[in-house]
């Protein structure tokens, strides 16, 4: 099984609609990140997480909420779809180490498609 | 603010060939640089991963190493191979990014049989 679980992998979903996407871990790390990946763009930070009580705003956080359910939990939510919220996301883990961070982890990504 | 690019965006070799990708970043203060793989509509696997106080990491045919001072970074693939044909994405962890990893957008790699 994989480090790092995103669900669903592909979705279609309409313009106005909300839609959660979910990710779970089993690294037991501490710190969960969400990320979209657009061509060009390059990927792009939306939350991340340091513990169950913790929630940061990344770079593009309009239009987006999260929810850390438990340390291994992190949710997505696109609150009201729009077109332009089409893109690759991607989980991310990681852990503190002695030098501040240690390596990243990520899940295998949800295509997601606002029509 | 931190800007990762890398170079060549693009790269075809044949196979067998050694070969050099490059990354280099705008603010040398960082904790780590990463670098990882995409293959096409897939998540990313980490390949290597260097914390700021290393000069190199080696794994089988891939070896990374970082110049803090100069903002660079090189991912040498020694005897590339077809499946070693993917794109190639370095990122930075910078010590006052609140644990934001920036990252290239990456160097597509295909090694041709």
């Amino acid at each position: 099984d994989a480090d790092v679980t995103q669900t669903p992998r592909n979705r279609i979903t309409k313009t106005g609609k909300r839609i959660m996407l979910e990710c779970s871990q089993t690294k037991g790390h501490d710190r969960m990140y969400w990320y979209r990946q657009d061509p060009g763009l390059g990927l792009r930070l939306i939350y991340y997480s340091f513990d169950v009580k913790d929630i940061n705003k990344g770079e593009i956080s309009d239009g987006y909420s999260v929810s850390r359910q438990a340390q291994a939990k992190f949710s997505l939510s696109l609150e009201s779809a729009i077109p332009n919220q089409t893109a690759l996301y991607f989980c991310a883990t990681s852990d503190l180490g002695l030098q501040g961070a240690s390596e990243a982890f990520f899940g295998q990504g949800t295509r997601l498609t606002v029509v | 603010k931190q800007e990762v690019t890398q170079i060549p965006a693009a790269l075809s070799v044949p196979e067998g060939e050694n070969l050099v990708l490059n990354c280099s970043f705008t603010d040398s203060a960082i904790y780590n640089l990463q670098w990882f793989r995409q293959d096409p509509g897939k998540g990313l696997t980490s390949l290597l991963l260097i914390q700021s106080s290393q000069r190199e990491q080696t794994s089988g045919r891939l070896n990374a190493s970082l110049d803090k001072s100069s903002g660079r970074s090189t991912l040498y693939i020694a005897a590339s191979q077809p499946g070693d044909s993917a794109t190639y994405l370095c990122a930075v962890l910078k010590i006052a990014s609140g644990s934001r990893l920036t990252f290239g957008e990456g160097t597509q790699l295909t090694v041709n049989p």
